[in-house]
């Protein structure tokens, strides 16, 4: 499975833009870049996901580099109801299953 | 609500004991996954089902694990001979990979408690 890397914790401030940043520099051709984030007591929950272009939705937007190498989970308005783990997950065409790693907490501050 | 439900959301017992979790999909979706989260960290693969049949187990998922998906509706994971070492967020998810677009759909998850 190839890996990922994010930081391990980033601070908001409310009301700001919040970029999270992944690296995944082994990266295939038919891996696709997802992005859960998890609540405290929460399961995780899907965010996005993308393959080589830009993706945007009511959540976030993805930014994914020319090279695919990384990418970026952005977050246009930190409310305090965004802070939470993000994981930055790869996951290969026809193949369901995420392997997650440890994320990057987020804290919003009011 | 049409969410994935997993029940029980908590259970405590004491190191030895058999337990059970309970786990009902989303309507109509194919395939589905148990993980198990400790404390700090993301979640881990332990197997996953595509109706009924067990497609993959993780070796994480000992001897003492057992996870059925009977009529490919809901999925039991027990945990025979607990250990403190069990005590974790096992979560489930599921998805319809009619659809592809890799998204896994988790319950609430059930904490586990090994006294």
């Amino acid at each position: 499975d190839a890996k990922t890397t994010q930081p391990n914790s980033m601070e908001s401030n409310e009301e700001e833009p919040v970029h999270l940043p992944c690296n995944h520099s082994t990266i295939s051709g038919t891996d696709y870049i997802h992005w859960y984030r998890q609540l405290p007591s929460q399961g995780p929950e899907y965010v996005i996901h993308g393959l080589t272009s830009n993706v945007n939705n009511r959540m976030a937007s993805l930014a994914i580099a020319e090279d695919r190498k990384s990418s970026t989970l952005i977050l246009h308005r930190a409310t305090l109801r965004d802070a939470a783990v993000y994981y930055c997950i790869l996951r290969t065409f026809g193949y369901n299953k995420l392997i997650f790693g440890a994320g990057t907490r987020l804290a919003v501050h009011p | 609500d049409t969410g994935v439900s997993q029940d029980p959301r908590h259970k405590i017992t004491k190191r030895g004991q058999n337990v059970t979790f309970r786990c009902d999909p989303i309507s109509e979706h194919n395939r589905l996954y148990w993980y198990r989260q400790t404390l700090g960290q993301g979640p881990e693969f332990l197997t996953y089902f595509q109706n009924e049949a067990q497609l993959e187990k993780s070796r994480l998922l000992s001897d003492r694990f057992s996870a059925e998906r009977p009529k490919g509706s809901f999925s039991t994971l027990e945990i025979q001979r607990t250990e403190q070492g069990d005590s974790a967020m096992y979560l489930c998810a599921s998805t319809d990979i009619r659809v592809n677009t890799g998204e896994l759909f988790f319950g609430e998850g059930s904490r586990l408690t090994v006294l």
